[in-house]
């Protein structure tokens, strides 16, 4: 099975900040990565899949990146509705595996 | 507008069976591989099982093969997760999430917003 690590598990920042999260992969994926976000008692929302690619509706703030082992989720300027649980996933092979979670908190 | 609707969730004793249902509707849903995705409490995601658009190939994790069984039936735009012999770590929400219209099974878009299972004596 393909481990997905990310790190860090939680973070505090503020409004305004910019904020990256690593997810690393056991071995290579290709770019086979999607982001989610979801907030508490909520379904998770689809962010970014094939590592970059915004999902409709996504806004332009948030960014994807990497291929193979390692990738990263950045959103510049975080804004009060950011604030949640960030999950990283592969659907490279099966079984289809999602990282631990970031949550990401306002300092 | 695309819509994914669980049901079926609920209280059983450990070694009971349940159904869950996913009821989809703003899209052909016979051109989208689907999956159910799970949450313990307090706990991350995590995978459980898909099947092909046209139910010809299924998948699953480990931890349910041999007692949890996907199936769909196009005609009524629904998904279904067959549980049987439940134990204490079935407990959780459990997501209907639509994945790919192309051959391999691609990201999810689009997502329930889940049903509780609790398996409890």
């Amino acid at each position: 099975d393909i481990q997905m690590t990310q790190s860090p598990s939680s973070l505090s920042a503020s409004v305004g900040d910019r904020v990256t999260i690593t997810c690393r992969a056991s071995q290579g994926i290709s770019k086979y990565l999607a982001w989610f976000q979801q907030k508490p008692g909520k379904a998770p929302k689809s962010l970014i899949y094939v590592a970059s690619s915004l999902q409709s509706g996504v806004p332009s703030r948030f960014s994807g990146s990497g291929s193979g082992t390692d990738f990263t989720l950045t959103i510049i300027s975080l804004q009060p509705e950011d604030f949640a649980t960030y999950y990283c996933q592969q659907y490279y092979s099966y079984p289809l595996t999602f990282g631990g979670g970031t949550r990401v908190e306002i300092e | 507008e695309v819509q994914l609707v669980e049901s079926g969730g609920g209280l059983v004793q450990p070694g009971g069976s349940l159904t869950l249902s996913c009821a989809v509707s703003g899209f052909t849903f016979s051109n989208y591989w689907m999956s159910w995705v799970r949450q313990a409490p307090g706990k991350g995601l995590e995978w459980v099982a898909n099947i092909k658009q046209d139910g010809s190939e299924k998948h699953y994790v480990d931890s349910v093969k041999g007692r949890f069984t996907i199936s769909r039936d196009n005609a009524k735009n629904s998904l279904y997760l067959q549980m049987i012999s439940l134990r204490a770590e079935d407990t959780a929400v459990y997501y209907c999430a639509r994945g790919s219209s192309a051959r391999n099974v691609g990201p999810f878009d689009y997502w329930g917003q889940g049903t509780l299972v609790t398996v409890s004596s």
